[in-house]
């Protein structure tokens, strides 16, 4: 069954706007990860946030999670026409190897 | 460091073709997972490889799949016969194999496979 599921599919923004992602996910998880995918790229991971935490600061990146809804969100601020890409979470079942289970991702837009 | 290496980055072939897709993981990097998107789908889980032993290989589709790592370095995986519902991108992720690193995977750009 589907894991993760991001929300929006897809979102269009201006430069200097900021970008919210939203997650959803079904079972309990050890952790949930955020990678991103520039066209033709392979997938580079952007941040970690462990099932005990409640969010987390990575530069421009905030990620929220509540375990309680089972959802997490993905705050880019300040956004960049670089940001333009696809962003995917992906929730860690386990600790040790990671059997990541991904969602469809969000297809992001920043226009200069 | 180098990153994850996948060849090729695109195969087109007919159906009921065979092809093997290479992945070169990061050294010293013991884990190995093998992951595809069908277009439009999520990233699927197909196997995951512990230097050259099979650890899970709960998502792989059926028995024209084969995957292998020899030696515990690179890793291919090999199609055949390829029908048309096998195209897709075709991922290969690595990841150091102590805590906390173990947690993080580093994907290569992939091999998309067209099969017509």
């Amino acid at each position: 069954s589907q894991q993760g599921e991001e929300d929006p599919q897809a979102l269009s923004i201006q430069e200097g706007e900021n970008a919210t992602m939203n997650c959803s996910y079904k079972t309990s998880i050890n952790n949930l990860q955020w990678y991103r995918q520039n066209s033709g790229r392979g997938l580079v991971h952007l941040i970690l946030i462990r099932s005990n935490e409640r969010e987390k600061h990575s530069g421009r990146l905030r990620v929220t999670l509540d375990t309680s809804k089972k959802s997490s969100s993905l705050l880019i601020t300040a956004s960049r026409a670089a940001d333009t890409a696809s962003y995917f979470c992906a929730v860690g079942l386990s600790t040790g190897f990671q059997k990541l289970v991904f969602g469809t991702g969000t297809r992001l837009l920043v226009s200069p | 460091e180098a990153g994850v290496t996948q060849f090729p980055s695109h195969s087109v072939i007919e159906k009921g073709q065979t092809v093997t897709l290479r992945c070169d993981p990061i050294s010293g990097h013991d884990n190995l997972y093998w992951y595809r998107r069908v277009m439009g789908k999520e990233i699927k889980f197909l196997l995951h490889f512990v230097k050259e032993s099979k650890q899970d290989e709960s998502g792989m589709p059926n028995n024209r799949f084969l995957a292998e790592r020899t030696g515990g370095t690179y890793s291919t995986l090999k199609v055949q016969p390829a029908e048309l519902e096998d195209s897709g991108v075709y991922f290969c992720a690595s990841s150091h194999p102590g805590a906390p690193g173990a947690n993080v995977l580093t994907f290569g750009a992939g091999s998309r496979l067209t099969v017509l």
